[in-house]
């Protein structure tokens, strides 16, 4: 059974472009949630999508985005990237929403802003 | 909100001693996961616990969730090289949403 694939994995941007990183669930799971991984701040909750809607959201900036497809995909967007938001950005699966907590993280995607 | 407090933040032990890392909150929790993540890596679940008291064993590792459901502990024995990790915990409500705790980066020397 294939893992929860993130890609890019390794990306490097400077202040001010935009973002955008994306999430393959593994299959058959229809929650996707975002983090964010900071030395400082630990894991931080972005947002949760089921069934292409948004379910729960953090406490972040409107300049954080995300969606869901019809296949469970998930996208998630910055824009105007701040040298803060250089952090690991981890998606993670779950069968369905809120039913027992366990999530499936993918290995994350690395972004550095400059 | 619904804060979790992870002590200690650090450790560091000789392989082959015994430890236990703590996860603490005033909130109660319908389930509660423990992660482990190593560098480079996402988190990789480890355990859920759901029930006050109870108790899950994963070879030398064993997991007890609070009486009250507000808090965990994770005893490793016999620590082993492998078990080098940050250890996370996570709390879940039935709104869905999980809580992360700050995370114990465990070190074992050989």
């Amino acid at each position: 059974k294939a893992g929860v694939t993130q890609t890019p994995r390794y990306l490097i941007k400077t202040r001010g472009q935009q973002v955008t990183l994306s999430c393959s669930p593994i299959s058959g799971h229809r929650s996707v949630s975002w983090y964010q991984q900071t030395p400082g701040q630990g894991l931080q909750f972005l947002f949760e999508y089921f069934s292409e809607t948004q379910r729960n959201k953090g406490n972040f900036p409107g300049r954080f985005s995300g969606r869901q497809f019809s296949n469970s995909r998930s996208e998630m967007n910055v824009s105007t990237l701040e040298l803060g938001d250089s952090a690991l950005y981890l998606c993670a699966s779950s069968l369905a929403f809120g039913v027992t907590g366990e999530l499936f993280f993918g290995e994350g995607s690395r972004l550095t802003v400059l | 909100t619904q804060l979790l407090e992870q002590s200690p933040q650090f450790l560091s032990i000789q392989e082959g001693e015994n430890l236990t890392v703590y996860c603490n909150s005033s909130s109660v929790f319908s389930s509660l996961q423990w992660y482990r993540q190593e560098p480079g890596e996402g988190p990789v679940l480890l355990v859920t616990v759901v029930t006050g008291g109870e108790v899950k064993k994963l070879k030398r590792l064993t997991f007890q969730f609070g009486d009250a459901r507000k808090d965990s502990s994770l005893h490793i024995t016999a620590a082993q090289p492998g078990d080098t990790g940050l250890y996370l915990c996570a709390g879940n409500t039935n709104a869905g949403k999980s809580t992360f705790g700050d995370g114990t980066t465990l070190t074992v020397k050989p």
